[in-house]
């Protein structure tokens, strides 16, 4: 069975600077992982994903998340955080062959100005 | 949101009702998801669907029930065998392979009074 963690409920970061948004899985077999980003009372928007090949992947908005199957890591990040990149982020797995996907608790990242 | 529509927004119910959630798609995809979210939990899933007519139960099905006549629709009943039934609802869906990211709707909130 799959599993997701996000070891952060809270990521507080100040605007201009690098942010990162941690997220750790486990699987049986390989992954298929999957970053969502929400806002308030709204439904989730996909932001990026891995499948297979490059271990750093880049998605919308500016936002990128790195592989790393030692580590069973995949990391969200972006070099310059904007005020309005605040939200509630949620990473996700599926393991090849499972029909369902396992999301994470979420992590609040606030961007202060 | 994409193409997925959910209704109505807000939901009011009074014990020992059921309730039916609407979640409408215009993206042709084959799959479907409702998901329940509560504060500090992420999302878990309460039934998917593969393909028309058929549909299986996720981690937490039971108190709720759903038909998949169309492609285009998945409607999820509360029924009063859920025992805390308010939260916010997410319906998804997908083209339909595990490769494949999931699409949401702006979610329905359900409020037992």
């Amino acid at each position: 069975a799959q599993s997701v963690a996000q070891p952060e409920d809270q990521v507080n970061v100040a605007e201009g600077n690098p942010l990162t948004v941690k997220c750790t899985y486990s699987v049986s077999g390989n992954p298929y992982l999957f970053w969502y980003v929400q806002y308030p009372n709204r439904g989730l928007q996909f932001l990026l994903k891995y499948i297979t090949g490059d271990n750093l992947v880049k998605g919308s908005y500016g936002f990128e998340a790195e592989f790393n199957k030692s580590q069973t890591s995949f990391h969200l990040k972006k070099p310059s955080a904007l005020v309005s990149d605040s939200a509630l982020y949620f990473c996700a797995v599926r393991d090849t062959g499972s029909n369902d996907m396992r999301f994470g608790a979420g992590t609040r990242l606030t961007v202060k100005p | 949101d994409g193409g997925i529509t959910q209704s109505p927004k807000y939901l009011f119910r009074k014990e020992g009702q059921n309730v039916t959630l609407s979640c409408e798609q215009n993206l042709n995809h084959d799959a479907m998801y409702w998901y329940r979210q509560d504060p500090g939990q992420g999302l878990r899933l309460i039934y998917y669907s593969q393909i028309v007519n058929d549909f299986q139960k996720g981690d937490i099905a039971e108190g709720y029930s759903v038909s998949r006549e169309k492609k285009e629709s998945f409607p999820l009943t509360v029924t009063s065998a859920q025992k805390n039934p308010t939260a916010f609802y997410l319906c998804a869906s997908s083209i339909g392979q595990l490769r494949d990211e999931q699409f949401f709707g702006p979610g329905t909130r359900l409020t037992v009074l």
